[in-house]
């Protein structure tokens, strides 16, 4: 299993441009989600998945979108980059659809996280 | 207001020694998982140890211990024989209800050990 893998890992844009952030799980979870981490503030929730075709807001989802199609995939979408952007970014899964194999606390696991420069 | 603060930002340990790093948490849910997370210069996070509101021990995990004090919604991190490879940013984190995965994470304390 790859785990969960990003793409890219460094991108730099300019105010206003729009990009997307990849995610990919190859572990059958249900649930996956997007996280930024900036200095000194820990990691805050952006949008998070509780299955194909279902999303909602975290804490910080001004700026951003998502959209779950596949079970698989999670991309999310900056629409017009502004310099407050500037964090890596990482997404995150959890909840195997096999339950019973997985451990019961379903901790959730990171990808390698996206460094973002928005200049 | 903050679910999980961490109020240590850096901490120094001497290699063999043990550490504890604090963390408290404010919520009024029952039923609550606290995770720890570990990561490490290269940037990624690893899950170290989980401790859920209704279990009844402290969790353990090799030389990662959790000093559960539900009273005092305290969860302290307790890591025994420090290695030189425990050098890293520590994250304490929270989520609430049953069947809901969101994480609320603290800001982190950097452990620093040394030879």
């Amino acid at each position: 299993n790859a785990g969960v893998t990003q793409t890219p890992k460094f991108q730099v844009l300019k105010t206003g441009q729009s990009m997307t952030l990849q995610c990919a799980q190859d572990m059958n979870h249900e649930y996956m989600s997007w996280y930024r981490q900036d200095p000194g503030m820990g990691l805050r929730l952006i949008h998070y998945s509780v299955g194909a075709g279902i999303t909602d807001q975290g804490e910080v989802p001004n700026g951003y979108n998502v959209s779950r199609s596949t079970t698989e995939d999670f991309p999310l979408r900056l629409l017009s980059a502004a310099p407050s952007q500037t964090s890596v970014y990482f997404c995150a899964s959890s909840y195997p659809r096999d339950r019973g194999a997985a451990r019961q606390h379903y901790e959730q696991f990171f990808g390698p996280g996206t460094r973002l420069t928005v200049l | 207001a903050q679910k999980i603060t961490q109020t240590q930002p850096g901490m120094f340990v001497q290699e063999k020694e043990a550490v504890t790093l604090d963390c408290t948490y404010d919520t009024s849910d029952p039923s609550y998982g606290l995770f720890w997370y570990k990561q490490p210069s290269s940037g990624e996070m690893i899950f170290l140890i989980y401790q859920g509101s209704y279990d009844q021990q402290n969790a353990t995990e090799g030389r990662y211990s959790l000093n559960f004090q539900k009273a005092r919604k305290s969860a302290n991190l307790v890591i025994s024989a420090s290695q030189l490879g425990d050098s890293a940013m520590y994250f304490c984190a929270m989520r609430e209800g049953y069947g809901d995965y969101k994480l609320s994470f603290g800001a982190g304390t950097t452990v620093t050990v040394r030879a």
